[in-house]
């Protein structure tokens, strides 16, 4: 199966601050998302994007599909933030899931 | 337009008790997916399915049946359940046929515990 690689796996944040998440995958993919699990465990779509840069509000993303990698913005983080941030890949009909990046956004 | 739903939102089953956990979808998808999630832990796939009547194996499916008999329905069973099938599980779709698109969207978990 495809690899996916997350990083950092962890990540502390001030209210306000700016970050990058990244994901890295070892194959050709059809198809990317990325979602966020919120505290108390539901998992919301936050982009699907195959290729290409997509913005909604302070999030933005970008695959960079031939070079095997995404990336995750958030600008001016808040608390609601907070939780864990998946990356998962699809190729031949199932979907690769990265272990995720924690985040804490500290008020 | 409810999504994905699942059916029981929690459960606590005996060592040994069986069930079956119901995912009911009303966007027209053609594939599901059942998965399990881990304390701290990322997503595993058990079994997924690309349209009725077809199911297949994923990552961890010793212990869980599936069966898919109608299109917007997709059934996880444990015949015999165990503490190490102590989990949250996910319910998931994806592809319609109409949008062309393979957007996977979640159901919002079931919690269950074995004692």
């Amino acid at each position: 199966g495809i690899q996916v690689e997350q990083s950092p796996p962890d990540l502390i944040l001030q209210e306000g601050a700016n970050s990058t998440l990244r994901c890295n995958f070892s194959d050709s993919v059809n198809n990317l998302q990325w979602f966020h699990q919120n505290p108390w465990g539901q998992l919301i779509n936050l982009f699907y994007i195959p290729s290409g840069t997509k913005q909604n509000g302070r999030l933005s993303a970008t695959t960079v599909a031939t070079e095997r990698y995404s990336l995750l913005y958030i600008s001016s983080s808040q608390t609601t933030d907070s939780g864990v941030y998946f990356c998962a890949v699809y190729n031949f009909n199932k979907f690769y899931f990265g272990s995720g990046t924690k985040l804490n956004v500290k008020p | 337009n409810a999504g994905v739903t699942q059916t029981p939102k929690f459960r606590v089953l005996k060592t040994g008790q069986s069930m079956t956990l119901l995912c009911a979808q009303d966007m027209n998808h053609e594939y599901m997916y059942w998965y399990r999630q881990d304390p701290g832990m990322g997503l595993r796939l058990i079994h997924y399915s690309v349209g009725e009547g077809t199911t297949a194996k994923g990552e961890v499916p010793d212990g869980y049946n599936v069966s898919r008999l109608k299109k917007q329905n997709f059934l996880l069973g444990l015949e015999s359940a165990a503490p190490s099938q102590t989990s949250v599980y996910f319910c998931a779709s994806s592809y319609s046929l109409r949008l062309a698109t393979y957007e996977q969207y979640f159901g919002p978990g079931t919690r269950l515990t074995v004692t």
